[in-house]
């Protein structure tokens, strides 16, 4: 069975300069998370979706970051302008959602570096 | 607001020895309780998923205990190898399919 897949694994840009990241889940999981783990801390929700509706945005910094996830599938996450502190790791989690079991699987995560 | 704590931060043993990692967690009503292990540059691999009603779940050399009175989780590692050396993170639920609240990890170090 196919994990996560994220692309891309790095990205280097310059502060006020925009990103996306992409993520194609667990075939069949309905339920799609995005995580951003600074240096030395646990990762952090940014926004969950279940199928293709938002469940809990409530710590995206909505200001400068969008998440879509186009029928339900994959999902795109976007900062636009981008800030010093947005450098992190971005995962990118699914699982089959409030019907199944609870296990979240995690792709490798992109790593972004904001000069 | 639930709030998770993870000590040490960082731990060095030799091998073959037994080590515990705590964590400990604010809201006693969660849902359930994870141990994930991260190895660098890597994403999160989970090891084992205690739900609310149990106490204890054990997978090969790794025993996790949850006391949700107190609010606390221990991982156990037996015999510990070089192979173990990772991070260790402790996350929790409060609902069905709802968000991860991690602790911020356990850097595990065992040397030759």
């Amino acid at each position: 069975e196919a994990g996560v897949a994220q692309s891309p694994r790095y990205k280097i840009i310059e502060k006020r300069q925009s990103v996306a990241f992409w993520c194609n889940p667990i075939s069949g999981h309905a339920t799609l998370y995005w995580y951003q783990q600074i240096l030395g801390q646990g990762p952090k929700l940014l926004i969950q979706f279940q199928n293709n509706g938002v469940v809990d945005d409530s710590q995206l910094p909505k200001d400068r970051f969008s998440a879509e996830r186009l029928k339900g599938v994959d999902s795109t996450l976007k900062i636009q302008p981008a800030k010093l502190e947005d450098s992190a790791v971005y995962l990118c989690a699914s699982s089959l959602g409030i019907a199944g079991p609870d296990t979240q699987y995690f792709g490798p995560g992109t790593r972004l570096t904001v000069l | 607001k639930q709030e998770v704590t993870q000590i040490p931060a960082a731990l060095s043993v030799p091998e073959g020895e037994n080590l515990v990692l705590n964590c400990s967690f604010t809201d006693s009503a969660i849902y359930n309780l994870q141990w994930f292990r991260q190895d660098p540059g890597k994403g999160l691999t989970s090891l084992l998923l205690i739900q609310s009603s149990q106490r204890e779940q054990t997978s090969g050399r790794l025993n996790a205990s949850l006391d949700k009175s107190s609010g606390r989780s221990t991982l156990y590692i037996a015999a510990s190898q070089p192979g173990d050396s990772a991070t260790y993170l402790c996350a929790v639920t409060n609902n069905q399919g709802g968000k991860l609240i991690f602790g911020q990890g356990t850097e595990l170090s065992v040397k030759p």
